[in-house]
């Protein structure tokens, strides 16, 4: 069982509509990531979280928009999303210095994302 | 530009062979190196990580690494067709906050 739980698994939704994913581990972790991920392409980063402060956007259109709550949360907001933001959208934690990553990362099940 | 390639495949192997899946990077600066294994609709499972020149070895699974020609292999020995999934090679180079670079990943059949 993973200890990284994403939720929804999977979400349909509209090119007008707002929706949230949402990401949770208890391991302690203090990295936190977003990865997307088309069928047989390899994840692509999208946004890093270190201490609950974004350390990196990878030029990211902002109709994604993420959030870090707390250590343990992670939140990507969703709107006004295009027919080619259909993807596997992939949480992942790692332990983190301030300095560097170990680069070892845990990664949840995914929210399949549909739009429409 | 950091890059991480691997053969794309599919690599056929008979179970019980020895499956060889090999990766190239182009930062020298790189110090630390990851496989991981998806299962097809599943998300990435870290299997073996390497840090230093040599072998590591964990049950079935050998990680090599050669940090002079910029090369790490991952052999599965007794190869199952549980095993037979993309092996992504992952490298961090450990500067500030470089992220991981995945390679595009090699799809392993294992043929019973």
């Amino acid at each position: 069982d993973t200890e990284v739980t994403q939720t929804p698994k999977h979400l349909v939704m509209g090119m007008t509509n707002k929706k949230s994913l949402k990401c949770e581990q208890h391991m302690g972790h203090r990295a936190m990531y977003w990865y997307k991920q088309k069928a047989k392409k390899p994840p692509e980063l999208m946004f890093v979280y270190s201490y609950e402060k974004l350390s990196i956007n990878e030029s990211v259109p902002s109709r994604f928009s993420p959030e870090c709550p707390n250590s343990s949360l992670l939140n990507l907001h969703l709107h006004a999303l295009q027919p080619e933001d259909s993807a596997l959208y992939l949480c992942a934690s790692s332990q983190a210095s301030l300095v560097a990553d170990t680069g070892e990362l845990f990664f949840g099940e995914g929210s399949r994302l549909t739009v429409l | 530009q950091k890059e991480v390639e691997q053969n794309s495949g599919p690599l056929s192997v008979p179970e019980g062979a020895i499956a060889s899946l090999n990766c190239t990077y182009s930062d020298r600066g790189s110090q630390s190196f990851f496989w991981y294994r998806q299962y097809s609709g599943k998300s990435p499972e870290l299997i073996m990580s390497i840090y230093s020149n040599g072998d590591k070895e964990d049950g079935r699974f050998t990680a090599q690494l050669n940090k002079a020609s910029q090369y790490v292999s991952l052999l599965i020995r007794d190869s199952q067709p549980s095993d037979s999934a993309t092996y992504l090679c992952a490298v961090n180079s450990f500067s500030g906050n470089t992220p991981l670079v995945f390679g595009k990943g090699t799809r392993l059949s294992v043929i019973a």
